[in-house]
């Protein structure tokens, strides 16, 4: 199966601050990796998909980039609801795989 | 708007069965496969399941083969979840989750998701 890394696994920062998240591929996933916020006692929800897409609705303060094997999903101006978990998740083969996630807290 | 409601969840012991349920509205229920994704206590997500529209296919992780079963009644607008010879790992909120796909493709991409059932598996 291909394992998924992401790190780091917390992070906190202050309110404005950028924030980046990093998830590796064990091998190459071309763009096939899309990210998810969790928020607190929350279903996740689907943020970007093909790795840099960024779904309807979603603000634009959030983006994603990479391909192959290294992907990095960023805050631009880290907001308080932003405060949540963030995973990545690989698709195209399966089993569907999801990073361990990377908890962001305000500092 | 699309609705995903989950249902079933509870306290069993080791060995028992159990059955969720996840009643959708809002879409086509019938043009779109769906997930089961499990999140043990504090810990991240993980894939369990999927189905295709039609119930023509059915994939799973390898920790519940064979013991978990997913279905669906499109009739009836809901998904199942099986749940046999459960076992103490097994503790987990059970979300639902719509494929992303509609018909016969599908992408394994999940949106949206239900809020989630408890499922506790102690002695």
């Amino acid at each position: 199966d291909i394992q998924m890394t992401q790190s780091p696994s917390s992070l906190s920062a202050s309110i404005g601050d950028r924030v980046t998240i990093t998830c590796q591929a064990s091998q190459d996933i071309s763009n096939y990796l899309n990210w998810y916020q969790q928020k607190p006692g929350k279903a996740p929800k689907l943020l970007i998909y093909d790795a840099s897409h960024l779904e309807t609705g979603v603000p634009s303060r959030f983006s994603g980039s990479g391909s192959g094997t290294d992907f990095i999903f960023t805050i631009n101006s880290l907001q308080p609801e932003d405060i949540a978990t963030y995973y990545c998740q690989r698709y195209g083969n399966l089993p569907l795989t999801f990073g361990g996630g990377t908890k962001v807290e305000i500092k | 708007q699309v609705q995903l409601v989950e249902s079933g969840g509870g306290v069993v012991q080791p060995g028992d069965s159990l059955r969720l349920s996840c009643a959708a509205s809002g879409f086509t229920f019938s043009d779109s496969g769906m997930h089961w994704v499990r999140q043990a206590p504090g810990k991240g997500l993980e894939w369990v399941a999927f189905i295709r529209f039609d119930g023509s296919n059915k994939y799973y992780v390898d920790s519940v083969k064979g013991r978990f079963t997913i279905s669906r009644d499109n009739s009836k607008n809901t998904l199942y979840l099986q749940m046999n010879s459960l076992r103490v790992e097994d503790t987990a909120i059970y979300y639902c989750a719509k494929d992303k796909g509609s018909g016969i493709t599908w992408l394994g991409w999940f949106d949206p998701w239900g809020r989630g059932t408890l499922v506790t598996v102690s002695s």
